[in-house]
């Protein structure tokens, strides 16, 4: 089966950095998803990660490790309106996205 | 705007009403979800269509029947919901629902539910 496990909760001051973490565990591996939620909003699509190493998207970053069954979301020059939460996700087999339980992040001036 | 569109937004029922939630979008996507989100608690996918056809239905109770009249059209049909049911109700939609890894979902905003 599937698990996915990153921090409930996170703190962080505008203008710095916050790596936020997530492990996963999969019957088989077909990349990692991160996703920004808003409170009150959609979830939107941040990355995918599919293959090990780190992958740059302006202010955010995603790195992977497959041997370790790692993800995290690195979040640059904080900005006020970055305060949301955070979920990591695995395709769990046809149609299926699993999803963590998310991690808040909240951003302070 | 993420191009799927849910409506109501909020909705407060009684455990004897029946009610819908509906959920349009605009991407041209050919596969469809409802996801339940509580407090706290990850993302439960609930129902997947493809194509119209239903391809997942995960082990969610009748009183939550779902429906698909075509591909941009998602309807939840409620009735006899219990306080526990209470969350929040997500559609997302993609491309096509398979085993190809970047199957990226985009999300509805939601549809926030109180059972009484």
């Amino acid at each position: 089966g599937q698990n996915i496990d990153q921090p409930t909760e996170m703190t962080a001051t505008e203008g710095a950095i916050v790596q936020i973490n997530c492990t996963y565990q999969t019957s088989g591996f077909n990349g990692l998803f991160w996703y920004q939620q808003h409170a009150g909003e959609a979830p939107t699509f941040l990355s995918y990660n599919v293959l090990d190493g780190l992958e740059e998207k302006g202010r955010f970053s995603s790195f992977l490790s497959r041997s370790k069954g790692y993800s995290y979301l690195l979040l640059k020059e904080l900005q006020m309106k970055d305060s949301a939460s955070y979920l990591c996700a695995v395709p769990g087999g046809y149609n299926k996205l699993i999803f963590g339980a998310g991690t808040r992040l909240a951003v302070h001036p | 705007e993420t191009g799927v569109t849910q409506t109501p937004r909020h909705l407060v029922m009684g455990m004897t009403n029946k009610k819908s939630l509906k959920c349009e979008q605009h991407l041209g996507h050919n596969a469809m979800y409802w996801y339940k989100q509580s407090a706290k608690k990850p993302l439960e996918l609930m129902f997947v269509y493809n194509f119209k056809e239903q391809t997942e239905n995960n082990s969610v109770p009748s009183r939550f029947s779902p429906e698909c009249p075509n591909s941009s059209h998602l309807f939840l049909h409620l009735h006899t919901l219990q306080p526990e049911d209470s969350a929040l109700y997500l559609c997302a939609s993609s491309q096509e629902a398979a085993a190809l890894a970047k199957n990226i979902q985009y999300f509805g905003a939601g549809t926030r539910l109180s059972v009484l």
